[in-house]
């Protein structure tokens, strides 16, 4: 069964500061793996989508790489900014089936 | 576009009530689905749909109903609701494009069971 990993729970940085968010999983048979925001009380929001054949994807100050032999992704937010502050979700879908599974989030907070 | 649409944002239920969370896509997709989330245990798919006429259980359907009679419409009925029901729940969207299954999220449902 598919399980999703992100390591840490929780980080607070300092505004203008490079991070890197995790991402495991076990399974390395995934079609693609999903990066979502999601803000206090909301919905989520898509940010970056990877397919199998990819290692990398970006948008913006967001990158987002795909390593599946080693069954893990990061996605790298460059000059950290308060509006940056939120819950980072990531998902993968295990074979085209659009059944996403999900890992429990990191919450990030840019400190001004 | 509205996008994906969720009524309502919030409700009450006692145990053993029944109630339906309406979702509502303007996107022409072909894909729904329903998430619950869960402190600490981030989100779970309870039910989906591949288009109008078809829906397929996830991982956590009990206790659950759904039907697609239009693409744009995809309702989740509590039975008979249990505690173990309050949550959050998120309604979601998704075509097959040409970078794969990008999936739209509604604002959620949050629903208490008491």
């Amino acid at each position: 069964k598919q399980e999703v990993t992100q390591i840490p729970a929780a980080l607070s940085v300092p505004e203008g500061e490079n991070l890197v968010l995790n991402c495991s999983f076990t399974d390395s048979a995934i079609y693609n793996l999903q990066w979502f925001r999601q803000d206090p009380g909301k919905g989520l929001t898509s940010l970056l989508l990877i397919q199998s054949s990819q290692r990398e994807q970006t948008s913006g100050r967001l990158n987002a790489s795909l390593d599946k032999s080693s069954g893990r992704s990061t996605l790298y937010i460059a000059a950290s900014q308060p509006g940056d502050s939120a819950t980072y979700l990531c998902a993968v879908d295990g074979g085209a089936t659009n059944k996403l599974i999900f890992g429990t989030g990191t919450l990030l907070a840019v400190q001004p | 576009n509205a996008g994906v649409t969720q009524t309502p944002k919030f409700q009450v239920l006692k145990t053993g009530q029944s109630m339906t969370l309406q979702c509502a896509q303007d996107m022409n997709h072909e894909y729904m689905s329903w998430y619950r989330q869960d402190p600490g245990m981030g989100l779970r798919l309870i039910h989906y749909s591949v288009g109008a006429g078809i829906t397929d259980q996830g991982e956590v359907p009990n206790g659950y109903n759904v039907s697609r009679s239009t693409t744009e419409d995809f309702p989740l009925r509590l039975l008979s609701a249990a505690p173990s029901q309050t949550s959050v729940y998120f309604c979601a969207s998704s075509y097959a494009g040409s970078n794969g299954y990008e999936q739209y999220f509604g604002p959620g449902t949050r629903l208490t069971v008491t």
